[in-house]
């Protein structure tokens, strides 16, 4: 499994696009990005997943390099509910996926 | 609400009791994970099954930890003789084959007295 590599906190205004950027050097050409944000007493909740280039959804955005070595997450104008722990994983997403979580990137949004 | 459910929610016990938790996943998906989750740490595999078959347990399964999907469906982890030691949060996931997108439940906060 592909390890991944994020900063341990970041802080934000309300009303501000964050960028949280996750390295994964050793990404398998298999291997998809996925990010889960987690809110204190709850499990893990899907964000977005991607493989190369851009994908949107109506929570956020993922940008992936070509050489897929790092991808970054966006989320566009923060609100203080944005609070929480932002997980980067890759894995395969065609077979069974052992999900490996490191720390994740605790994000404080101030109002 | 058609989402992965766990139950109870909460769970308070003494040093060497038994303790069960449920999960119910999500209708369709044939896969579901349970993980362990303490604080400030990310949530650590525990084990793994497709329909009922157990596929994999993590080292950190001892021999006081079970888990088991009779029918496919719902799963049940139950540890036994509980120790300090396993106070946290115990999640499951689930997900269907080919889309291996998790989606996680509520969890189970064990705390162990």
């Amino acid at each position: 499994l592909a390890k991944t590599t994020q900063p341990i906190s970041m802080d934000s205004y309300e009303g501000q696009e964050v960028n949280i950027t996750c390295s994964h050097n050793n990404i398998a050409t298999n291997d998809y990005i996925t990010w889960y944000q987690q809110f204190p007493s709850q499990g893990p909740r899907f964000i977005i997943q991607g493989y190369k280039t851009k994908v949107t959804n109506e929570v956020a955005s993922l940008f992936i390099p070509a050489d897929r070595k790092s991808s970054t997450l966006s989320l566009p104008r923060v609100s203080l509910s944005d609070t929480a722990v932002y997980y980067c994983l890759v894995g395969d997403a065609g077979g069974y996926q052992k999900v490996t979580f490191g720390t994740g990137t605790k994000l404080q949004v101030i109002p | 609400d058609t989402g992965v459910s766990q139950n109870p929610r909460h769970k308070i016990t003494k040093r060497g009791q038994n303790v069960t938790f449920r999960c119910d996943p999500i209708s369709e998906h044939n896969r579901l994970y349970w993980y362990r989750q303490t604080l400030g740490q990310g949530p650590e595999f525990l084990t793994y099954f497709q329909n009922e078959a157990q596929l994999e347990k993590s080292r950190l399964l001892s021999d006081r930890f079970s888990a088991e999907r009779p029918k496919g469906s719902f799963s049940t982890l139950e540890i036994q003789r509980t120790e300090q030691g396993d106070s946290a949060m115990y999640l499951c996931a689930s997900s269907s084959t080919g889309v291996e997108t998790q989606y996680f439940g509520p969890g189970t906060r064990l705390l162990v007295l």
